[in-house]
């Protein structure tokens, strides 16, 4: 079946300028998670989501970071005001009722800041 | 704070042969670790899992070992091939929620 599916996979934007990130998970897996890579790092975690409960924000950098899930799908990570520090690849994961340490992840979004 | 870490950023390894990566870890309250295997412009894979009640566990031509008195953790790779060159991370999940902690990943080369 599909896998988690990111858009864009590249996003180039201007230091200042508001950018949103789309994750579609794998269909009927409740937990959604927003991880962050920087070049030759490993990841860092932003935010989970599960099910229908307040997500878990404490990951998320700064305010200008924001995440939400419509519908306990679809989920868009929102960055205000980019920096050229949040230049990363922006990863996207789900995992299914149960199960939630084995998260299958999506390619990502590499996002570059100028 | 609480880290995973790697001992060796590269790993080159002859194909046929055995490949050990590993890993070392400062919470001794996770209960949980994962390796993944991430593919140049991929999201990283699952390859494996143990919980801190065990010591090994086998999967295909892989195979995790855990010591909880050193806080360490391996993964071996039999026979090698071409196809495992990617950057390996160990993972740990400590508490209530499912968000992991990530090491910083080891790179294994496959020559041939």
């Amino acid at each position: 079946g599909a896998g988690v599916s990111q858009s864009p996979s590249n996003k180039v934007t201007e230091k200042g300028k508001d950018v949103e990130l789309r994750c579609d998970p794998i269909s009927g897996h409740t937990a959604l998670y927003w991880y962050r890579q920087s070049l030759g790092q490993g990841l860092e975690f932003l935010i989970y989501f599960q099910g229908n409960s307040a997500p878990d924000k404490s990951g998320l950098p700064s305010d200008r970071f924001s995440a939400e899930r419509t519908g306990g799908s679809v989920s868009t990570l929102t960055i205000q005001r980019t920096q050229q520090e949040d230049s990363a690849v922006y990863l996207c994961a789900s995992s299914r009722p149960g199960l939630s340490y084995e998260q299958y992840f999506g390619p990502g979004t590499r996002l570059t800041v100028t | 704070g609480e880290s995973v870490g790697l001992h060796l950023p590269t790993l080159s390894v002859q194909e046929g042969d055995n490949s050990i990566i590993n890993c070392a870890y400062s919470n001794s309250a996770s209960d949980y670790f994962i390796w993944y295997k991430q593919e140049s412009g991929k999201g990283p894979q699952f390859i494996i899992d143990i919980r801190s009640n065990m010591d090994k566990r086998q999967g295909q031509r892989v195979t995790v070992l855990l010591n909880k008195t050193v806080k360490h953790l391996s993964l071996q790779i039999a026979a090698t091939q071409p196809g495992d060159s990617a950057v390996y991370f160990c993972a740990e999940n400590t508490g209530t929620a499912s968000k992991l902690t990530f090491g910083t990943g080891t790179r294994l080369q496959v020559t041939l």
